[in-house]
């Protein structure tokens, strides 16, 4: 079973461009999130669809960050313009049914590393 | 208070070591609760979800303690491997978004 994909890698920026980051989830996966993960933190949700509808967005900074879902199936996550703040890994990650659902489990992307200077 | 609190270590053992690690939540209401594992660089996996009776996974055991707000995961004849960051994730009942911990450093020296 293919897993979470994400692109790109890796992607250095100066501050006050923009970026974006793709994430095509696990076939079938109606839950898709989006994570940031800070050096030395946890994950931290931005936000998290359900098939292209929104649940929660209530810790993305919507002054710079957008995220779309459209269709249901891949996402985008984009920031315009950067901070240096910014620098973190974003994870997205997908999970078959909704957390509503007892120990539905996420899988994750491998990431996209983001370095703004 | 965080709504998820885990001690970020990082815990030194040797090979061998029985260690265990706790992470502490606020919501009274959280239904469900994980282990993740996330080696550097890399992204997190699932170690295992957290059951109201315990539950055991060969060398690893996670426990549920809904009276204190507390899940631990105890790690028995530690190996090298074993060396990564913890992670803990408890989803709530009301908001049911999966909330992480800013996980615990485990580190297992020969």
């Amino acid at each position: 079973e293919a897993g979470v994909a994400q692109s790109p890698r890796y992607k250095i920026i100066e501050k006050r461009q923009s970026v974006a980051f793709w994430c095509n989830p696990i076939s079938g996966h109606a839950t898709l999130y989006w994570y940031q993960q800070i050096l030395g933190q946890g994950p931290k949700l931005l936000i998290q669809f359900q098939n292209n509808g929104v649940v929660d967005d209530s810790q993305l900074p919507k002054d710079r960050f957008s995220a779309e879902r459209l269709k249901g199936v891949d996402s985008t996550l984009k920031i315009q313009p950067a901070k240096l703040e910014d620098s973190a890994v974003y994870l997205c990650a997908s999970s078959l049914v909704s957390p509503r659902r007892m120990n539905t489990e996420a899988f994750f992307g491998q990431g996209t590393r983001l370095t703004v200077v | 208070r965080k709504e998820v609190e885990q001690d970020p270590g990082p815990f030194n053992v040797p090979e061998g070591a029985t260690v265990a690690f706790n992470c502490t939540y606020s919501n009274s209401a959280s239904q469900s609760f994980f282990w993740y594992r996330q080696d550097c660089r890399k992204e997190p996996k699932l170690l295992m979800s957290v059951y109201s009776s315990g539950n055991e996974d060969g060398r690893f055991t996670a426990q549920l303690n809904r009276a204190s707000q507390y899940i631990s995961l105890l790690i028995r004849d530690s190996k090298l491997s074993d060396s990564a960051t913890y992670l803990c994730v408890v989803i709530s009942g009301g908001s049911y978004i999966p909330t992480f911990g800013r996980g615990t450093s485990l580190i297992v020296h020969p």
